[in-house]
């Protein structure tokens, strides 16, 4: 997991209420991502960012929102639209040849 | 969108044996990776194969790839214990973009 730090690494949410996952690399890596897991799936890309001040949505965006106004950060905010938020959330770097990821933050409803 | 998925879903062997696992993606790719997950933990990357190569190594690992049938498959000789973990493949979403589009995984079970 070196070089992409993730917090919390735990994370409860109220009903109602927006959350916001902290990812910073220090990599230098342009790109970053992030994915959802849900409990024995795979990885689900929910935003990603080619360049600093420009994302993407991936294919599950809705209910959540991104920026990166910095190259190191690229801070995820999961949004009261976001009915089913329970799930550990994932955060990379890199390009297409490697992603490096973080070790994680798991989201869970109160 | 699903491109890769991965065969079986679950897998259980005995240390020493050799564990061979199946990924097929739907479009045309320019490399297929495969990953590793420990519970609870972050992805690593294992390997990358490119649309041109047929087969790759690394240590213990073994990885094919055949473009026609749009498979590959992981095998990991003479597995340990320490390489009970989850396993993924992932492609590339389009030509332009960096993403990468990961299959459900299959979940490797080694007993001592």
């Amino acid at each position: 997991d070196g070089g992409i730090t993730q917090s919390p690494k735990y994370l409860f949410r109220k009903e109602g209420q927006n959350v916001t996952l902290s990812c910073e690399q220090n990599l230098n890596h342009d790109a970053m991502y992030w994915y959802r897991q849900d409990p024995g799936q795979g990885l689900r890309l929910i935003y990603y960012s080619q360049i600093v001040n420009d994302f993407q949505k991936g294919d599950i965006a809705e209910g959540y929102s991104v920026s990166r106004e910095k190259k190191e950060s690229f801070p995820l905010t999961v949004t009261s639209a976001q009915k089913n938020p329970t799930a550990f959330y994932l955060c990379a770097a890199g390009l297409a040849g490697q992603l490096f990821f973080g070790s994680g933050t798991q989201l869970s409803v109160l | 969108s699903q491109q890769g998925e991965e065969d079986p879903q679950a897998l259980s062997i005995q240390e020493g044996e050799n564990a061979t696992m199946n990924c097929s993606y739907k479009t045309s790719i320019n490399n297929l990776q495969w990953y590793r997950q420990n519970s609870g933990r972050g992805l690593v990357h294992l390997i990358l194969i490119r649309s041109n190569e047929r087969e790759k190594h690394s240590g213990r690992l073994r990885v094919t790839l055949d473009t026609s049938k749009k498979s590959s498959s992981l095998l990991i000789t003479a597995s340990r214990a320490a390489d009970t973990a989850s396993y993924f493949c992932a492609t590339r979403v389009n030509q332009a973009g960096t993403a990468l589009i990961f299959g459900k995984g299959t979940t490797l079970s080694v007993s001592s």
